[in-house]
């Protein structure tokens, strides 16, 4: 069981805007720990989405976007496109002394 | 453009070391700007972060692998390895290398991955 929570599938159809939940705890979220995010196509590695909660590296398109609030942090994704089915991971730090990462959501693009 | 390659066994038995190195190109692990990761994901499962190592070999473990854990970095190489010991089947998992940025022992993320390696722990 992973210390983040994200939902294991999220859906939407062409064009719409969905979003990706990642609920944490006071011992990591909510201590003020940042949250990044990651992209995983079908069959291959990670990939950096977002940094320090709402930064896009360069070449992620401006579609994605992500937000913190108290124990959560969300990734939202607008004008969805077949390309953007993939698994989504946020990952943070634990008072554990770690990097967790979320169990991951998959998003069907329907 | 910096890339990163996993190479090592892909089958190891019960109770042995499973032993990866990841290949630096494009870029050098002696780099000050960056510490290089290992992460593991399970076969349909999430990702679990392993462990991440700086060029002067300084370290920082999961410490639920700690006590079967070694991350080394070989500069002369521009490689970095992983070895993890008494591995059982729990263990099986494509093992990912990664770059890593790192501002503070709580603020890091992986912004290059390598493709992944898979390993299968079983006799």
């Amino acid at each position: 069981q992973s210390v983040l929570t994200q939902p294991p599938s999220v859906s939407g159809a062409p064009g719409q805007r969905v979003t990706i939940s990642c609920t944490g705890s006071s011992s990591n979220i909510g201590a003020g720990y940042d949250v990044h995010w990651y992209q995983q196509l079908p069959g291959t590695a990670p990939k950096l989405l977002i940094y320090g909660n709402s930064n896009r590296p360069s070449g992620v398109p401006d579609r994605f976007s992500g937000s913190k609030s108290g124990t959560s942090a969300s990734l939202a994704i607008t004008g969805l496109q077949a390309e953007d089915e993939a698994d989504y991971y946020c990952q943070s730090y634990d008072s554990s002394l770690r990097g967790v990462f979320g169990g991951g959501t998959k998003l069907t693009v329907l | 453009q910096v890339q990163l390659q996993e190479s090592g066994p892909g089958l190891v038995k019960p109770s042995e070391t499973l032993s990866l190195t990841c290949t630096v190109s494009g870029g050098s692990v002696s780099s000050g700007s960056y510490y290089w990761s290992w992460i593991r994901q399970p076969p349909g499962k999430g990702l679990e972060w392993i462990g991440y190592i700086y060029y002067s070999g300084s370290t920082n473990y999961n410490p639920s692998l700690k006590s079967r854990v070694t991350i080394s970095v070989d500069t002369s190489k521009n490689q970095f390895s992983l070895k993890l010991s008494s591995v059982t089947a729990a263990d099986t998992a494509v093992y990912y290398c990664a770059r890593t940025l790192r501002f503070s022992y709580y603020y890091y993320y992986m912004d290059v991955w390598g493709k992944g390696t898979t390993v299968t722990v079983s006799s």
